[in-house]
This record gives C-alpha cells, structure tokens and sequence, in this order.
C-alpha cells in the first residue's frame, strides 16, 4: 500500500509566476489537508478538502487555492509568487479527519 | 485558539540515555494529540496519536502521554540511538479544527 505520495520533489520559480503541486492520499483516505512549513518552524495549515470542497481555510491569501478529485487527489495552486512563499508544502491524508498521515512534500524555491 | 509549545527547542545527549521531549498545549478541548518525527528536508512521519479517551500509547522504545488537565504531553524515548537524530514534533487536534504544531525540538543522540 503506497503512503501519500506528492509531486514534484522540487521545484524552482520566479517571482509572479504561477505553480501547482500535486498529492496522492493513502489509499482509503477520503480527506486531504495541505500545509507549508517554512525553515525551523512548525507546519502552517493552508486548507482541507473533503468530497471535493474545501472544508476549512487557515490564514493564507486567496493566491493560495486548491482542488480535490473524484478520486481523492489534490492539487495546491499558488499565484503570483512571492519570496516568502518558498517553503516545504506538505500534503496530510486521513479518514473523516482522524490520524493524519504526511507525503515526504515538495521543497518549493522562489527566486 | 490553540496553540502548541515545545521545549527544549534544541536537545543534545550522549547515546543510550532516556530522554523527556516536551509540548504544551492551551485548549484543554484537545481531541486527540500526534507525535511525529522529521529527518532535514524530508516529510512528517506519524510515531504515535494519543485519542481524547487514552492517556498513553507506547510503541517499541517511545512512550507518549497526555495529560489534558494540565495542557501537557510529553514524549519519552528510552535508549536513545544516533539513528534517534531528528526534529520531534507534537500537533493538537481539537475536533473539527486542524492540527496545530509546534516548532518542534531537534534532537542529536551523539555516539
């Protein structure tokens, strides 16, 4: 049984440009919650998606936006970069928001 | 709103000696309270969830408690090894809210 599986590992941009990360949950997993951790710092949630809406928000900007599949996948949509948006985003899944189990995340660098 | 502490912030011990890493946390509402490991650069990986009715969980050398009353957990690690290196992480979960961490403590078990 595969974990939560992200993509890409990593990923350069520049400033005001648009990007899209992706999330495989475990499978089983009906709710997937994203999050970005910046250097020595905990994990700041961004949103959590179940049946395909977004269920809850943290304190982001509407630059950040997401998206769920009919098969539990999602996507993490961030546009207009900034510098401060480099990061490590983490992807969470877990069944009716118990256990959360993390992907190993996508290290994005905006130059 | 809740908000997670952890101390120390940095941990430093000779191999084969237990140790206590600790978290607080403000909302004694918590529903149930995740211990997790993250190696530099790499994603979270689940050690134990400790659930609102449980007081401790214990798996091979890690044993984590929860004490709601007093807003505490704490993450005991007996024997520790260099393969123990790591930042620890606690994150509290208090029904339909999102976990919430903390900055975490960063462990070297020195051989």
């Amino acid at each position: 049984d595969a974990g939560v599986t992200q993509s890409p590992t990593h990923l350069i941009k520049t400033r005001g440009q648009q990007v899209t990360l992706r999330c495989s949950p475990k499978s089983g997993h009906d709710t997937v919650s994203w999050y970005q951790q910046a250097l020595g710092q905990g994990p700041q949630f961004i949103f959590q998606y179940y049946e395909e809406e977004e269920r809850q928000r943290g304190n982001f900007p509407d630059r950040f936006s997401g998206h769920q599949f009919p098969n539990y996948s999602s996507e993490l949509n961030v546009n207009a970069l900034l510098l401060g948006d480099s990061a490590l985003y983490l992807c969470a899944s877990s069944f009716q928001s118990n256990e959360q189990f993390f992907g190993p995340g996508t290290r994005l660098t905006v130059l | 709103k809740q908000e997670v502490t952890q101390i120390p912030a940095a941990l430093s011990v000779p191999e084969g000696e237990n140790l206590v890493l600790n978290c607080s946390f403000t909302d004694s509402a918590i529903y149930n309270l995740q211990w997790f490991r993250q190696d530099p650069g790499k994603g979270l990986t689940s050690l134990l969830l400790i659930q609102s009715s449980q007081r401790e969980q214990t798996s091979g050398r890690l044993n984590a408690s929860l004490d709601k009353s007093s807003g505490r957990s704490t993450l005991y690690i007996a024997a520790s090894q260099p393969g123990d290196s790591a930042t620890y992480l606690c994150a509290g979960y208090s029904g339909n809210t999102p976990l919430v961490f903390g900055k975490g403590t960063r462990l070297s078990v020195i051989a």
